[in-house]
């Protein structure tokens, strides 16, 4: 069974653009969560959707913000890049309850110059 | 709120000796979800184990093996014979019954297993 796919895997900004995040899910999962992972703040919870909803948000801006596809696909996008927004952003896919195991993906090593 | 703390930022070892890692969280709700994950140096998150908080039993997985105390509100993880495949970034989280699949990590605790 294929695993979680991120895409990309490395990308460069610079500050003020936007980027957007793919994730695809394994199949029959329905939960997707993203984390911000950065030397300083560790692994923080950006937004879980689950069946195309918004289930959860973290404590993030409104430059941070996501969506599913019918198909349990998610992107994730950040505008106006600021230098902090550098980070490994990961994508988790799950059935969607608390007690489910959660897949991660590789990632995508985001800088912003 | 909840949290967990990994208070052990690093830990090196030499091959085959035994490490416990420590867990410790915080929540004031009754029913949650503890788990470990595994993170090596090609940064995917691997899990390795969940309990919830209704399941105190010890477990164990071939070298791993894992201690919850409500008591203590303590969740660690013992590796038995480290081998230097072991080295990685190991996660302590916490879910609770109300947050959906809303994982909450403690800081992570580096383990160095040498030769």
């Amino acid at each position: 069974k294929a695993g979680v796919t991120q895409t990309p895997r490395y990308l460069i900004k610079t500050r003020g653009q936007q980027v957007t995040l793919s994730c695809s899910p394994i199949s029959g999962h329905r939960s997707v969560s993203w984390y911000q992972q950065t030397p300083g703040q560790g692994l923080q919870f950006l937004f879980e959707y689950f069946s195309e909803t918004q289930r959860n948000k973290g404590n993030f801006p409104g430059r941070f913000s996501g969506r599913q596809f019918s198909n349990s696909r998610s992107e994730m996008n950040v505008s106006t890049l600021e230098l902090g927004d550098s980070a490994l952003y990961l994508c988790a896919s799950s059935f969607g309850t608390q007690w489910d195991e959660q897949f991660f993906g590789p990632g995508t090593r985001l800088t912003v110059l | 709120a909840q949290k967990v703390t990994q208070a052990q930022t690093e830990i090196s070892v030499v091959e085959k000796e035994d490490v416990t890692l420590d867990c410790v969280y915080e929540t004031r709700d009754t029913t949650y979800y503890l788990f470990w994950y595994k993170q090596p140096p090609s940064g995917e998150l691997v899990f390795l184990i969940r309990r919830n908080s209704f399941d105190e039993q010890n477990e164990i997985s071939g070298r791993y093996s894992w201690n919850f105390q409500k008591s203590t509100s303590s969740f660690n993880f013992t590796i038995t014979a480290s081998q230097v495949v072991d080295s990685a970034v190991y996660f302590c989280a916490l879910i609770k019954e109300t947050s959906g699949s809303r994982l909450t990590f403690g800081e992570g605790t580096q383990l160095t297993v040498n030769p």
